[in-house]
């Protein structure tokens, strides 16, 4: 089976930085993947790592280390509207070469002023 | 652009009726969308995978009996909830990726909220 570990809530001040970690284990690997979700909303794409080391896309940045199983989300200057869900996800190719994601336990991050 | 819409956004049924639920790509075509359901403050959890012109693909543990999946065409994906009784009350959320995409990022729709009384 899979599984992907999230630290359940975490809280940060306002212009504060923050790291949501993951863990994984899966029987296949093709990428860890980021997505944010707001109350009541649609998850959105963040970011995406295929391969080892820092992705940068603006304040959020997403790091790789597949020989650790291991990734992270890295939230920089953060405001308010950044209160949402953060979940990892990995791209699981079934057989039949359908790809699916299979999401992590999520971490509630809590901005304040 | 690779927007996907909801229909309805929410409902509420009484316990031991169906309820169907659309799933549109609008501005890109999908041979393949993903269902989800998301209980309150919990993760998405996969439970199928929709695929046009064929049988849709269940996760273990989901009844294909009791969530019929239907993908008549490359922008339209339902799902129906048959018998439903309050436990199915969930968000259920579904996924597209345009075709030729490289999957490194899915579409998600607005979801829709089931409440069973």
């Amino acid at each position: 089976g899979q599984s992907l570990e999230q630290p359940s809530e975490v809280t940060a001040v306002e212009g504060a930085i923050v790291q949501i970690n993951c863990t994984y284990q899966t029987s296949g690997f093709y990428g860890l993947s980021w997505y944010q979700q707001h109350d009541g909303g649609a998850p959105t794409f963040l970011s995406y790592n295929a391969l080892d080391g820092l992705e940068e896309t603006g304040r959020f940045s997403s790091f790789l280390s597949r020989s650790d199983s291991y990734g992270y989300l890295l939230l920089q200057e953060l405001q308010m509207k950044d209160s949402a869900s953060y979940f990892c996800a990995v791209r699981d190719r079934e057989n039949t070469g359908f790809q699916k994601l299979v999401f992590g336990t999520g971490t509630r991050l809590l901005v304040s002023p | 652009g690779a927007v996907v819409s909801q229909h309805p956004s929410r409902v509420i049924c009484k316990s031991g009726t169906s309820v169907k639920i659309e799933c549109r790509s609008l501005d890109f075509q999908a041979t393949t969308m993903f269902w989800y359901r998301q209980f309150p403050k919990q993760s998405l959890m996969l439970m199928a995978t929709s695929n046009e012109g064929s049988k849709a693909t269940y996760e273990q543990g989901v009844e294909k009996d009791k969530f019929l999946i239907n993908h008549a065409s490359l922008t339209l994906s339902t799902l129906t909830v048959t018998s439903a009784h309050p436990e199915d009350s969930s968000f259920y959320i579904c996924s597209a990726t345009p075709l030729g995409w490289d999957h490194n990022e899915q579409f998600f729709g607005p979801g829709t909220r089931l409440t069973v009384l």
